[in-house]
């Protein structure tokens, strides 16, 4: 089944202590992108990556990294997180830049205390 | 920057037609989307249209765009509870592969 896959789907966790959500898409798409979604703020893009080892920003990169070394992998690192990015997070794929479907993932729910 | 905007909040009773409205600003905008979220769910694409297109219907939905005042909608006909969710507008940018989303109208089907 063609499917963008986010690990975990729930996340509390402290100031400052480092985290990794991870994303996966077996559709061999070349874009991946992290957003997050805050309440009346829609969703915000924070970074994209449009093949392996090509990642840009988006609208909200402060506070995040990315990496892209496989295709299929698109992790989203929050190296000293902090109360202000508790948020929902989506991963999502398109099969190129400029594809006009983007598939997202089922959401990553995080609590930053 | 860009700029999609959508009403908070609509409220219809089974049966009856939704009509969900979005604006945006940016001119240079390729595709328009609507996506759905139901509760504790991702996003799930629903339809899209080209800017070049004035209307696109798939089923029960209808997609209006109005490009000259840069207004998109989103018509469910004979609409059910089961589409009670939130609903987004996005644009995409001619320059990339970016979306650029409004802050979602929640729908709610009264039986």
């Amino acid at each position: 089944e063609a499917q963008v896959t986010q690990n975990p789907r729930y996340l509390i966790t402290v100031t400052g202590k480092k985290l990794t959500v991870t994303c996966s898409q077996n559709m061999n798409h070349e874009y991946m992108s992290w957003y997050r979604q805050d309440p009346g703020l829609g969703l915000r893009q924070i970074y994209y990556s449009m093949n392996v080892e090509v990642t840009d920003k988006g609208d909200v990169p402060e506070g995040y990294k990315v990496s892209r070394k496989e295709k299929r992998n698109f992790p989203l690192i929050l190296e000293s997180p902090s109360p202000n990015q508790t948020s929902l997070y989506f991963c999502a794929s398109s099969l190129y830049t400029g594809g006009e479907t983007q598939y997202f993932g089922p959401g990553t729910r995080l609590l930053v205390l | 920057g860009e700029d999609v905007e959508q009403s908070l909040f609509l409220s219809v009773r089974e049966g009856d037609s939704s009509v969900i409205n979005c604006t945006y600003t940016d001119s240079s905008s390729t595709y328009l989307y609507w996506y759905k979220q139901e509760p504790g769910a991702g996003l799930q694409l629903l339809t899209y249209i080209f800017s070049n297109m004035d209307m696109k219907q798939d089923q029960r939905l209808t997609v209006l765009l109005n490009k000259k005042d840069k207004h998109l909608s989103l018509r469910i006909a004979d609409t059910q509870t089961g589409d009670s969710a939130i609903y987004f507008c996005a644009e995409r940018q001619n320059a990339g592969n970016m979306l650029t989303f409004g802050g979602g109208t929640r729908l709610m089907v009264k039986p």
